[in-house]
């Protein structure tokens, strides 16, 4: 079955730091993968995404994500943080389309942005 | 497009009554998904439908829940009786035809609160 986890539920770091979010996966063979983003009293907004090809993902809002297989991770990552960037991060996997498409979400990592 | 809609923003009401949540999806997505967001269990798939039709229930927790797709524009998810455990954010997503475009949209959701 698949499964997503992310380790870190809460994680601050300071204006204009770098920022890397952990996400590794559970899933029988090659996932698709995402990250949202969520404002709060707000819907998911899709950051980005993985179906294959080159390993590292570019997305919306200066992030970007790389996918190890070995290590059945999907990290997302920013270099220079900014205070807008406040909200919670959802990894997600989704099965191969021919199995439904369904997302299933990890728990969630809470992002705060210290002046 | 004026993105997947949600009705009401916010829903108060009393143990026992019925309660109806609604969703538009983005006109031409074949996939609708309601998913449930509770502090303690994240976010939670209740129900898809692919072309209007249900497709994975299992999700939807017992048999109070119910949800129907009469047409291609519009979704409801009906609990019946409510219950103080149902206090939840109720998320409807849709996505176009997954084989190659995959990515789901989200409305904003509904607050659910039963006292």
């Amino acid at each position: 079955a698949q499964s997503v986890t992310q380790p870190d539920i809460h994680i601050t770091v300071s204006e204009g730091a770098s920022l890397e979010l952990r996400c590794n996966y559970s899933y029988g063979a090659t996932p698709y993968l995402f990250w949202y983003v969520q404002s709060p009293g707000q819907g998911l907004q899709l950051l980005l995404k993985y179906f294959s090809g080159d390993t590292l993902v570019q997305g919306i809002k200066g992030f970007e994500a790389e996918f190890k297989r070995s290590q059945s991770s999907f990290n997302l990552r920013k270099p220079s943080v900014h205070w807008s960037d406040a909200a919670e991060y959802f990894c997600a996997v989704g099965a191969h389309y021919n199995q439904g498409g369904k997302l299933i979400f990890g728990q969630g990592t809470e992002l705060s942005v210290k002046p | 497009d004026a993105g997947v809609i949600q009705s009401p923003r916010h829903e108060v009401t009393e143990m026992g009554q019925e309660v109806t949540l609604r969703c538009k999806p983005i006109s031409g997505h074949d996939y609708l998904f309601w998913y449930r967001q509770t502090m303690m269990r994240g976010l939670e798939l209740l129900i898809y439908f692919n072309n209007n039709v249900p497709i994975d229930d299992s999700g939807m927790p017992e048999d109070r829940f119910s949800a129907k797709m009469p047409n291609a524009s519009f979704s409801t998810l009906k609990i019946q009786p409510s219950e103080p455990r149902d206090s939840a954010v109720y998320f409807c997503a849709s996505s176009p035809e997954v084989k190659t475009n995959y990515g789901y949209t989200f409305g904003s959701g509904t607050r659910l609160t039963v006292v």
